[in-house]
């Protein structure tokens, strides 16, 4: 069965930073395209980064371009996001999810998630 | 990457059908067939129900089905059911390995 369990959430000041952890089991992270999406406090979603299977490239919105960084750790089969510089609007619930792949493609279609994990910039 | 264009509600009374919109550009919707649905139920994790415009995952039942002509896709769910009311999401593709949700649209069954 695949799960996955995102960690690492909390209350950060502003310009401090965090680092989320997603743990993946009954798949092998490594074969599939992984994203971190969020979602502010009774708000919509928001498409954060992507992390290619493979030696695939790694991919930023471009609100938290330049500030996050996006990681994985085949051997712990565990995705991460490093989020530094971090502001108010960056509080949200942030989500890990497998994508779909079809012949080594991705096809933006993301088949499982986490439960999330909440991070609340403020101070 | 600016956010795809959803109702903000929809409504419809068990048995009847609803259709919910998502338009974009011809650099994310119109451009790609990646278009992906997910429903979400309040405090729950996003769940998919559409991939690639029009395919169901295993478990999604048929009353759930999606389309695309031009920018503008659609989600229809055909004999609404009191589980089917929760907010739902449109998501595509945008080109440069990024991706983008729509707003959200909240289907309430009457």
């Amino acid at each position: 069965e695949v799960q996955l369990l995102e960690s690492g959430g909390g209350l950060v000041q502003p310009g401090g930073s965090l680092r989320l952890s997603c743990a993946a089991s009954g798949f092998t992270l490594s074969d599939y395209a992984m994203s971190w999406v969020r979602q502010a406090p009774g708000k919509g979603l928001e498409w954060v980064s992507v992390l290619y299977s493979g030696h695939g490239g790694s991919y930023y919105g471009d609100s938290v371009e330049g500030r996050f960084t996006i990681s994985r750790d085949n051997s712990k089969n565990t995705l991460y996001v490093q989020m530094d510089s971090l502001r108010a609007e960056d509080t949200a619930i942030y989500y890990c999810a497998k994508d779909q792949v079809r012949g080594g493609v991705a096809l933006w279609g993301f088949d499982h998630w986490g439960q999330g994990t909440l991070v609340t910039v403020s101070s | 990457q600016s956010a795809l264009t959803q109702p903000p509600s929809a409504s419809g009374s068990p048995g009847q059908s609803v259709t919910i919109s998502c338009t974009g550009t011809s650099s994310d919707v119109g451009g790609y067939n990646f278009v992906s649905w997910y429903q979400q139920h309040p405090g729950k994790a996003p769940k998919l129900m559409i991939y690639e415009v029009n395919k169901r995952p295993a478990g999604v039942p048929d009353r759930f089905s999606g389309s695309k002509s031009g920018d503008t896709a659609s989600l229809t769910v055909s004999g609404l059911q009191a589980e089917d009311e929760a907010d739902y999401y449109c998501s595509s593709y945008s080109g440069s390995s990024a991706g983008v949700f729509g707003g959200g649209t909240k289907l309430t069954v009457l």
